[in-house]
């Protein structure tokens, strides 16, 4: 079975640093997908982690740990146009030769002057 | 450009009607996607493809039917066996995911298409 957990909103201050933690619980594991959804609009890819440790690009990074099912998603220099939900999705084998991504419930950041 | 195109970008059903929605994409990608996204509430797969004339049921595909007769192309038709069918529609595609470094085959999304009853 697949399960993700993440805050469902979060708060912060322009300029600011946030962090969007992700618990998982993923049979077949491969990899954890980090996207942004703006409201009414299609998620875009953040981020993508296949090894532990921390990715970074730009203000943005992600970090995995295998071992503990856990991610997270650092924003730096926060600006208004951060706000938006950020969907954590955990990317899996799910038999026959398929994979499928399975996503949380979004965090809806929301970024106050 | 390259990207996913989804139409409408509204759509109105009417009780026992079914109603297709469109997703083209001009990406190259072999696998197409199906989710639908409630508010307050996470994608949920719906059907998936990961080549012509071939697809898989996701987590929710009751009331739902695809079809994958082009690359390009994987329309979704919500007949009037699903009963709950207001929701915001996402199209997705990839390069075939695979596993370990190196796989990252992001899913690009459509803009979506609203679904509502009349």
């Amino acid at each position: 079975g697949q399960n993700i957990d993440q805050p469902t909103e979060m708060t912060a201050t322009e300029g600011a640093i946030v962090q969007i933690n992700c618990t998982y619980q993923t049979s077949g594991f491969n990899g954890l997908f980090w996207y942004q959804q703006h409201a009414g609009e299609a998620p875009t890819f953040l981020s993508y982690n296949v090894l532990d440790g921390l990715e970074e690009k730009g203000r943005f990074s992600s970090f995995l740990s295998r071992s503990k099912g856990y991610s997270y998603l650092l924003l730096k220099e926060l600006q208004m146009k951060d706000s938006a939900s950020y969907l954590c999705a955990s990317h899996a084998y799910s038999g026959a030769g398929s994979y499928q991504l399975t996503f949380g419930k979004g965090t809806k950041l929301s970024v106050i002057p | 450009d390259g990207g996913i195109t989804q139409s409408p970008k509204y759509l109105f059903r009417k009780e026992g009607q079914n109603v297709t929605l469109s997703c083209e994409q001009n990406l190259n990608h072999d696998a197409m996607y199906w989710y639908r996204q409630d508010p307050g509430q996470g994608l949920r797969l719906i059907y998936y493809s990961q080549i012509v004339n071939d697809f898989q049921k996701g987590d929710i595909a009751e009331g739902y039917s695809v079809s994958r007769e082009k690359k390009e192309s994987f329309p979704l038709t919500v007949t009037s066996a699903q009963k709950n069918p207001t929701a915001f529609y996402l199209c997705a595609s990839s390069h075939t995911p695979g596993q370990g470094v190196g796989t990252n085959q992001p899913q690009h999304f459509g803009d979506g298409t609203r679904l509502s009853i009349l």
